[in-house]
């Protein structure tokens, strides 16, 4: 149980166009998603919080016109990275909690989407 | 001071012997604590939670809880080289749905 994915698994894309991650819980409702950025041998970067039904809340210093978060359902979060430029490159990793079957809220993450902008 | 502290390693275990990952956070009310694993390119894989003081044992993991002192600690026993990753600390400062607060992460290696 408690199984989240994300798609695509890598994308690259062209600077100045954007970019849609999909992130899902399969087996379990997510009351809370969270997205994250990671860059090579750094540490996980939390970007943002999303609430189902609600505006996403935003870290200091992230971008909320640039990175558009969307939770539209209890299963089903969207990252929009727009207007893209190379220094986004990264590995973005979103992460979901709810009941998972158990009363604590346990958080998991999805795969990861490498993003590669040329 | 960092709120959640891990040495970064790297830390070199042999192969069956015991590997000890420490973790110390700064907030009190903490409630909720965490080990994931990450290996290298990518993302974390959640291996063991803990809510309350002492020791919880799952196979080869046992995660260890110290609240008076502000510490969590995770043991693996057996090691194998599989168990090769970067280990990171991550603490709830309740036990719903706030982000989590993560260590930078100790980079482990076994060492066949």
């Amino acid at each position: 149980g408690a199984v989240v994915s994300q798609h695509p698994s890598w994308v690259i894309c062209k600077s100045g166009t954007s970019v849609k991650i999909e992130c899902r819980s399969l087996d379990f409702q997510a009351t809370t998603m969270f997205w994250y950025r990671q860059f090579p041998k750094q540490s996980l970067m939390l970007m943002a919080t999303s609430n189902e039904g609600s505006k996403a809340t935003y870290e200091q210093g992230v971008e909320k016109d640039k990175f558009l978060i969307n939770h539209a359902s209890l299963t089903l979060s969207t990252l929009t990275v727009t207007s893209a430029h190379p220094e986004d490159s990264s590995f973005y990793i979103c992460s979901a909690t709810g009941l998972a079957g158990g009363p604590t809220y346990e958080q998991y993450f999805g795969p990861g989407t490498r993003l590669t902008v040329t | 001071q960092k709120e959640v502290e891990q040495n970064s390693g790297p830390l070199s275990v042999p192969e069956g012997a015991i590997a000890s990952l420490n973790c110390t956070y700064s907030d009190r009310g903490s409630q909720s604590f965490f080990w994931y694993r990450q290996y290298s390119g990518k993302s974390p894989e959640l291996i063991m939670s803990i809510y309350s003081n002492g020791d919880k044992e799952d196979g080869r993991f046992t995660a260890q809880l110290n609240k008076a002192s502000q510490y969590v600690s995770l043991l693996i026993r057996d090691s194998q080289p599989s168990d090769s990753a970067t280990y990171l600390c991550a603490v709830n400062v309740g036990f719903g749905n706030e982000k989590l607060t993560f260590g930078t992460g100790t980079r482990l290696t076994i060492i066949p």
